[in-house]
């Protein structure tokens, strides 16, 4: 069984372009998380999907990033216009079920640089 | 708010040494909380999890950890490190209601191993 695969694995941009993550979570998987990483500190939550539903977002920093999981399969979060301060590792993770003690299922990340 | 401190950013070990590397957590009540690893050029893998059945909770890979309500700490141990185990290590915790596993992570603790 796949696991859950990011694309891409980096992505350099300039400062001022626009670049889309995406995320293909287990299948089966309702629940769908994005975290970012910024270099060296702590891995923070972004939003968590349940299907196509966005069930928290409050993670999300600005208006710049949006994310969009149609159809309840695959996710992809967007930054438009992408900042200097946006570089980090997205993880995108996925689980089955709810509840807090459920195993997370992460995928290898994205390293965006913005330059 | 729930945080999780690591001690430690880097830790280095001998190999067959013991591996200690430390977490404490803040939560007002006992929250669940886990052990993550991050291979090279790999995703976050689930080392291990604590949900309140036993304080003592054994991981893959040889790894364990105490759950110490007492001192807020969830320490992860080896008793003999390998070169494998080379990695970078998160500490999370996810909240006890809510509903979901929306994970709060510590700022990780990258292992080296030594001949």
């Amino acid at each position: 069984e796949a696991g859950v695969t990011q694309f891409p694995s980096h992505s350099v941009i300039e400062k001022g372009q626009t670049v889309t993550l995406r995320c293909d979570p287990i299948s089966g998987h309702d629940n769908l998380y994005w975290y970012r990483r910024v270099m060296g500190k702590e891995i923070k939550f972004l939003l968590h999907f349940v299907k196509e539903s966005k069930q928290d977002e409050s993670g999300m920093p600005n208006n710049r990033f949006l994310a969009e999981r149609t159809g309840g399969t695959y996710s992809t979060l967007k930054v438009q216009p992408a900042e200097l301060e946006d570089s980090g590792v997205y993880f995108c993770a996925s689980s089955q079920e709810l509840g807090g003690n459920t195993e997370a299922f992460f995928g290898q990340g994205t390293r965006l640089t913005v330059v | 708010a729930q945080s999780v401190t690591q001690l430690g950013s880097h830790v280095s070990v001998s190999e067959g040494a013991l591996v200690l590397l430390r977490c404490n957590y803040s939560s007002s009540v006992p929250p669940y909380l886990f052990w993550y690893v991050q291979y090279p050029n790999q995703g976050l893998q689930l080392l291990l999890k604590y949900t309140s059945a036993a304080t003592l909770v054994k991981g893959i890979n040889g790894f364990e950890a105490e759950f110490k309500k007492s001192e807020t700490s969830f320490h992860l141990t080896k008793p003999s490190a390998h070169m494998s185990d080379a990695a970078e290590y998160f500490c999370a915790v996810s909240p006890l209601s809510g509903g979901y596993n929306k994970l709060i992570f510590g700022a990780g603790t990258r292992l080296a191993v030594h001949p």
